[in-house]
C-alpha cells in the first residue's frame, strides 16, 4: 500500500518567515495529493491541493509543489502569521478506489509573534 | 456551509461498555471515512463506505469494532467491549472521489478508563 513520510514533525519559524514541509510518497500510481490543517482540539480542514497533472498551484500566502519523479511534494507558507500555528498533514492518493487519502504523521508548526 | 455532524462531541466510558458514535454526512457525499487519531498512530484510517457500501474495513480491529451505514445519512462505529487503548479521538470525513479533499466532522473524543 501506498506509505507517506511528512517533514519535519515540528517546526519553529518567526513570524513572517516562511515554512516549507516536505513530503514524499511511495505508490506511483497516486495522483492527487491534499493539505490538510488542523488547529488545536479542532477537525483537519483541507487548505490547497494538487493533483499529478500540474507541477505548482498557489492560492494567497500557500503554495505546493510537485515532482513526480522523485514521489515528492511540498507546502511552502509565505509570510506566516501566528494563525497559521497547527498541525499540517499531506496525504496521497489514487484513482482505481475510493482517492482514500494516506495521510502523513503530521507537521506542528509554531508561528513565533 | 455544509457539514459532516458527529455525535456524541466526548465520551467518557469505563472499559467493557459499548460505545456508539454517530456521522452525518454531508448530502450528496457517497463516500464516508472513519479515521481515528492519537498521537502515537496519527490518522489511522479503520472503515471507508462507498454508496453504504463497506468497502475496507482491514484497518478495523474486527473482534470489537464494528461499522455501518444503515441509511444514506447515518454512519455508526461501535466498539463493544471498550478498552482503555481505545481511547483517542474518532473523525467521520465524507466527499465524492474525483472531487477533491473530504470534509471531516468535529470528531468525538472518546476517553475509555
Amino acid at each position: 500500500g501506498e506509505n507517506v513520510e511528512q517533514h519535519p514533525s515540528t517546526l519553529s519559524v518567526q513570524e513572517g518567515d516562511s515554512a516549507v514541509i516536505k513530503c514524499t510518497y511511495s505508490d506511483s500510481a497516486s495522483n492527487y495529493f491534499p493539505w490538510y490543517k488542523q488547529e488545536l482540539g479542532k477537525r483537519p480542514q483541507l487548505i490547497i491541493d494538487i493533483r499529478s497533472n500540474v507541477g505548482e498551484k498557489k492560492d494567497q500566502r500557500i503554495a505546493v509543489t510537485l515532482n513526480k519523479t522523485a514521489k515528492h511534494f511540498s507546502l511552502h507558507i509565505t509570510e506566516t502569521q501566528p494563525e497559521d500555528s497547527a498541525v499540517y498533514f499531506c496525504a496521497a492518493s489514487k484513482p482505481g478506489g475510493s482517492y482514500i487519502p494516506t495521510f502523513g504523521r503530521g507537521t506542528s508548526l509554531i508561528v513565533h509573534p | 456551509d455544509a457539514r459532516v455532524t458527529q455525535t456524541p462531541r466526548h465520551k467518557v466510558t469505563e472499559m467493557g461498555q459499548e460505545v456508539t458514535m454517530r456521522c452525518q454526512p454531508i448530502l450528496g457525499h457517497n463516500t464516508v471515512f472513519w479515521y481515528r487519531q492519537t498521537m502515537m498512530q496519527g490518522l489511522e484510517l479503520l472503515a471507508y463506505f462507498r454508496n453504504r457500501a463497506p468497502l475496507d474495513d482491514s484497518g478495523m480491529p474486527k473482534d470489537r469494532f464494528s461499522a455501518e451505514m444503515p441509511d444514506a445519512t447515518l454512519a455508526t462505529l461501535k466498539i463493544q467491549p471498550s478498552e482503555p487503548r481505545d481511547s483517542a479521538v474518532y473523525f467521520c470525513a465524507s466527499g465524492v472521489p474525483r472531487m477533491g479533499g473530504y470534509t471531516f466532522g468535529s470528531g468525538t473524543r472518546l476517553t475509555v478508563v
